[in-house]
């Protein structure tokens, strides 16, 4: 168990439709990751909050919005969600940034339909 | 090299064999190369975080090196087990900004 907790584990949802993804990181880790996995594809940064703040961001298209809360967990909203949206999200939570390891959650399981 | 490739896609070595895997990144503005293990149906593990050129790390029968200059890193499994099937992923910080990306891996099936 990573400490990682994400909730839902599976998420059935319409195009058109809005979702929200929950993420409580390890206890003492002050930085949250997203990243999407899609078929066949690796996994692709979308962004990264430290302690609060934005700290980096990837490719995430502005139908999607996260924030990190002041308790530290961490939500990523998707809108008008698209077939294309569907995919396995991981949150990952790291002590620091860059020279600490990220333990990823279970991940969440979205579809779309 | 402007993203992480990794190499080779894929491997089947039979138990008992020792192989290694590379991760190729780019080597300026690097701050940190990591690596995972990634079992199917469950979520990726940290292996080692990496900082300094010429680092290497060790934990039981796999290891890691670190070239910064030239902007790769090797993965080493010893005497492979089938327990050691997995996804290998590296990612690094770097190349210019705060993002960790990830290569998209060797998958490694080791047959006894």
């Amino acid at each position: 168990d990573s400490g990682v907790t994400q909730t839902p584990k599976h998420l059935i949802t319409a195009t058109g439709q809005r979702v929200t993804l929950r993420c409580s990181p390890r206890s003492g880790d002050l930085s949250v990751y997203w990243y999407q996995q899609s078929l066949d594809q690796g996994l692709q940064f979308l962004i990264q909050y430290y302690n609060g703040e934005e700290r980096a961001k990837g490719n995430i298209l502005e139908r999607f919005s996260a924030q990190q809360f002041p308790d530290l967990h961490s939500e990523l909203n998707l809108s008008s969600l698209e077939l294309g949206d569907s995919a396995l999200y991981f949150c990952a939570s790291s002590v620091t940034g860059e020279n600490s390891p990220l333990h990823f959650g279970n991940g969440t399981r979205l579809t779309v339909t | 090299i402007l993203n992480v490739e990794q190499s080779p896609q894929s491997l089947h070595v039979q138990e008992g064999d020792s192989t290694n895997f590379t991760c190729s990144f780019p080597s300026s503005n690097f701050y940190a190369l990591h690596w995972y293990r990634w079992e199917t149906a469950k979520s990726p593990e940290a292996l080692f975080v990496m900082t300094l050129n010429g680092d290497e790390k060790k934990k039981g029968r796999i290891s890691a090196t670190l070239n910064t200059k030239e902007g790769y890193s090797y993965l080493y499994i010893k005497g492979s087990q089938p327990e050691d099937s997995a996804t290998y992923l590296c990612a690094t910080h770097g190349g210019g900004g705060n993002k960790l990306t990830f290569g998209t891996g060797t998958q490694l099936k080791v047959e006894l």
